[in-house]
């Protein structure tokens, strides 16, 4: 089945470092998010991005299909950064979706 | 805010016991999906509705159940209670299946935090 690796596992950064979090999957890409989960729990959708390269203010990500592997990029982090990001790719099947999450970057950044 | 709602935040219930957990899609979603976040097996996948019909199980144990109303409203039945069920239970929506685009994209509510002591 689907394999979403990610990495690194854990992060730590000062405030105002630039970090680069990777995500490889086994699968040809139909759908790609990535998400992040605030220290309440919360599920935040970043980004949807299957190929190319897209940018939300200091988050940018880009996804190579052909190469299995998506690239998420926090530049001048702040402690509200702070949280686990995760990756998850689309996996369709028998007329459903389902996505299949990686384990997931921590991130702490200190101020 | 994601649009997706779900109730309870926060539910502490014993071993044994029967919850349910409620979930309001996004306007227009006609899809439903339950995951469960546990520490021990990360995010997964639980079960697809769509439109009020199932449309895939995933990792579900026999003892959860679920459902999809008319009004496009989910409800996660969990019942004979464990310690191991204890995890974030999230909700997400989508416009439909086998979409292309964007519209495939799943929004997440804010997850029910359930406890079993």
């Amino acid at each position: 089945g689907i394999q979403v690796e990610q990495s690194p596992p854990d992060l730590i950064l000062q405030e105002g470092a630039n970090s680069t979090l990777r995500c490889n999957f086994s699968d040809s890409v139909n759908n790609l998010q990535w998400f992040h989960q605030n220290p309440w729990g919360q599920l935040i959708n970043l980004f949807y991005i299957p190929s190319g390269t897209k940018q939300n203010g200091r988050l940018s990500a880009t996804t190579v299909a052909t190469e299995r592997y998506s690239l998420l990029y926090i530049s001048s982090s702040q402690t509200t950064d702070s949280g686990v990001y995760f990756c998850a790719q689309l996996r369709a099947e028998g007329g459903s979706e389902k996505l299949v999450f990686g384990k997931g970057t921590k991130l702490t950044v200190n101020p | 805010d994601s649009g997706v709602t779900q109730t309870p935040k926060h539910l502490i219930t014993a071993t044994g016991q029967r919850v349910t957990l409620r979930c309001s899609p996004r306007s227009g979603d006609l899809s439903v999906y339950w995951y469960q976040q546990s520490l021990d097996q990360g995010l997964q996948f639980l079960i697809h509705y769509y439109n009020g019909e199932e449309r895939a199980k995933g990792n579900i144990l026999e003892r959860f159940s679920a459902q999809q109303f008319p009004d496009l409203h989910s409800e996660l039945n969990l019942s004979s209670l464990e310690l191991g069920d204890s995890a974030l239970y999230f909700c997400a929506s989508s416009v439909a299946t086998r979409s292309g685009g964007a519209r495939d994209t799943q929004y997440f509510g804010p997850g029910t935090r359930l406890t079993v002591l």
